[in-house]
């Protein structure tokens, strides 16, 4: 059983650029919760996906965006690059209907915005 | 808004010793899951122990317990008999209980561990 995936798993960038990371989540799982963690700090949560609408957001603006597929995959697009978006990017993912909703993350997509 | 803290950026055990991690948290909600995550070198993100606040008992898995202080609003992780493979980055967080779609996790800053040999 594949957990969840993400690619890719570097990427260099400069700013003003446009980015788009992908997660596949956990299988049996329709929830996708993707995460910002910067150097040293803990994650930060940016938004959730579920039935292809996203469902809850965090403090991020609007370039960052994101999509859900009706496969439950998910992207991360970013506009606009910042110097400060550097950072490892995290997709969870999750099921309504198993216990505690636990989060399974991935290993993360590290940006680097140059 | 929950916050949760971290105040010990790092800390270090004798191998088969055993060491406390410390996490506080702010809330005005009663209903609430707590946790502690593991993020070594790979960076992907473990899930090492959960506590649900309407729980009295406080949450174990084998070598990891915690020590949950509703009123006091802590939440510590005990590892006992440490080993090498714990070494890593601990993440304490927060998740809301409360309403469908809720879910997102509210982390702390971390403490880095090391496992002295």
């Amino acid at each position: 059983d594949a957990g969840v995936t993400q690619s890719p798993t570097h990427l260099i960038k400069t700013r003003g650029q446009q980015v788009t990371l992908r997660c596949s989540p956990k299988s049996g799982h329709d929830t996708v919760s993707w995460y910002q963690q910067a150097l040293g700090q803990g994650p930060q949560f940016i938004f959730q996906y579920y039935e292809e609408e996203e469902r809850q957001r965090g403090n991020f603006p609007d370039r960052f965006s994101g999509h859900q597929f009706p496969n439950y995959s998910s992207e991360l697009n970013v506009n606009a690059l910042l110097l400060g978006d550097s950072a490892l990017y995290l997709c969870a993912s999750s099921s309504d209907f198993s216990s505690y909703n636990e989060q399974f993350f991935g290993p993360g997509t590290r940006l680097t915005v140059l | 808004a929950q916050t949760v803290t971290q105040s010990q950026p790092e800390m270090s055990v004798q191998e088969a010793e055993t060491v406390t991690l410390s996490c506080t948290y702010d809330t005005s909600e009663s209903d609430y899951y707590l946790f502690w995550y593991k993020q070594p070198p790979s960076r992907q993100m473990i899930l090492v122990i959960r506590q649900e606040a309407y729980k009295q008992q406080n949450a174990t898995e084998n070598r990891f317990s915690v020590n949950f202080q509703k009123a006091a609003k802590s939440f510590s992780l005990k590892i006992s008999d440490s080993q090498l493979g714990d070494a890593a980055m601990y993440f304490c967080a927060y998740r809301s209980a409360y309403d469908f779609g809720n879910e997102k996790l509210t982390f702390g800053t971390g403490t880095r561990l090391t496992i002295i040999p």
